[in-house]
């Protein structure tokens, strides 16, 4: 049973540039929500997307959009990234049963923007 | 305040200590109480699941919730070399709320 997937491992973009992550869910999972972890830090929402919508969205400004696929995959882009969009990008994919639902978090992708 | 507060250590322990991790939170609507780990350069791994007030216990792990004082410990016996991580807590709200709220992480060595 495949666990969460993402690519790509790591990135390098310079600054103004867009980037683009992708995220391939947990088998049998329909949600998929995106968190941002910069160095020494705990991972921070930005949003989560169900039935291809964005259903809950954190703090985080309109240069962070997302889009979730029919087969649940999803893909988060950055637009006119900047230097402290530098950091870790993790996917968690879950599946709501009754109210219990629990996110399983992917290896993530390292992105650096120079 | 955040809200969320883990103390981001370092916690360095000998090997088959026992462990104690917390976090304290200001959220009185946060329900659903979680701890991951995080081995560098990894995603994190759910270790603990729990809901509302209470104990729960996974083997060498134990996970307590007081909601009266806002407070979350996580417990390991005998800790292993292996244990070495940055330990994670999470919490999330009720129906409507799917985010996670994390704190900053501890990061335990064990020394063999």
């Amino acid at each position: 049973d495949a666990g969460v997937t993402q690519s790509p491992t790591h990135l390098i973009k310079t600054r103004g540039q867009q980037v683009t992550l992708r995220c391939s869910p947990k088998s049998g999972h329909d949600t998929v929500s995106w968190y941002q972890q910069a160095l020494g830090q705990g991972p921070q929402f930005i949003f989560q997307y169900y039935e291809e919508e964005e259903r809950q969205r954190g703090n985080f400004p309109d240069r962070f959009s997302g889009h979730q696929f029919p087969n649940y995959s999803s893909e988060l882009n950055v637009n006119a990234l900047l230097l402290g969009d530098s950091a870790l990008y993790l996917c968690a994919s879950s599946l709501l049963a009754g109210v219990v639902e629990t996110q399983y978090f992917g290896p993530g992708t390292r992105l650096l923007v120079l | 305040q955040k809200e969320v507060e883990q103390d981001p250590g370092p916690l360095s322990v000998p090997e088959g200590a026992i462990v104690s991790l917390n976090c304290t939170y200001s959220n009185s609507a946060f329900q659903y109480f979680m701890w991951y780990r995080q081995y560098s350069r990894k995603g994190p791994e759910l270790l603990m699941y729990t809901y509302s007030s209470g104990n729960k216990e996974d083997g060498r792990f134990t996970a307590q919730v007081d909601k009266s004082s806002k407070y979350i410990s996580l417990f390991i016996r005998d800790s292993q070399p292996s244990d070495s991580a940055t330990y994670l807590c999470a919490m999330k709200s009720g129906a409507g709320s799917y985010q996670l709220t994390f704190g900053k992480g501890t990061k335990l060595s064990v020394i063999p």
